[in-house]
């Protein structure tokens, strides 16, 4: 298995720009998620996703879109790049909601907007 | 959510043994207790967790008090590869994952 892919590593984008941040996972999860770590934080939570076509928000969604149309794919989509959104945006899958559940990460997409 | 406090910092040298302690004082009866770690660079990476027992695993074993306000995660023989942040993490089944700021570990040769 690959677990947690992100596409892609790192991206530039001027103040404006639109771009799409890709995730996929090949574990057959029901739960996935993003987040995104500014420099020296912790990570907080964007979106997350129960299964496929159910989405729901997270501590700072806005600025963010996200959609969930197959159990392996779960894109972030940013509608209007702001400087504030410059971080590292990670993305995470489990088998399902719930505690009892690990979680797994991808490596990141390194997102720098000017 | 519960919160809960780690110590900013620790050091180890290569080969002893660490305990990464956390208070969760406020943990709810059916909050699990997770423990993540994030390497230089690197997205989170599981650890291990727990309800009430003890619990083991090939990367740490996580000790947890009976009254469950506190645990702590143990790593057996500290490699310079487990210099990393570690975050414990009280995750009800409703809840979400959130991340405090955790505690860096570093492991001296």
């Amino acid at each position: 298995n690959a677990g947690v892919t992100q596409t892609p590593k790192f991206q530039v984008l001027k103040t404006g720009q639109s771009m799409t941040l890709q995730c996929a996972q090949d574990m057959n999860h029901e739960y996935m998620s993003w987040y995104r770590q500014d420099p020296g934080m912790g990570l907080r939570l964007i979106h997350y996703s129960v299964g496929a076509g159910i989405t729901d928000q997270g501590e700072v969604p806005n600025g963010y879109n996200v959609s969930r149309s197959t159990t392996e794919d779960f894109p972030l989509r940013l509608l209007s790049a702001a400087p504030s959104q410059t971080s590292v945006y990670f993305c995470a899958s489990s088998y399902q909601q719930g505690a009892f559940y690990e979680q797994y990460f991808g490596p990141g997409t390194r997102l720098t907007v000017t | 959510d519960a919160k809960t406090t780690q110590p900013n910092s620790m050091e180890s040298n290569e080969e002893e043994p660490v305990h990464l302690p956390c208070n969760h004082s406020t943990i709810s009866g059916t909050d699990y207790i997770h423990w993540y770690r994030q390497l230089p660079s690197q997205g989170p990476e599981y650890v291990i967790h727990g309800l009430t027992s003890n619990v083991n695993n090939r990367m740490a074993s996580l000790a947890i008090a009976e009254d469950r306000k506190s645990s702590t995660l143990i790593l057996h023989r500290a490699t310079l590869r487990d210099a990393a942040v570690y975050y414990c993490i009280p995750f009800s089944n409703t809840g979400k994952l959130i991340f405090g700021q955790g505690t860096t570990l570093q492991v001296k040769p």
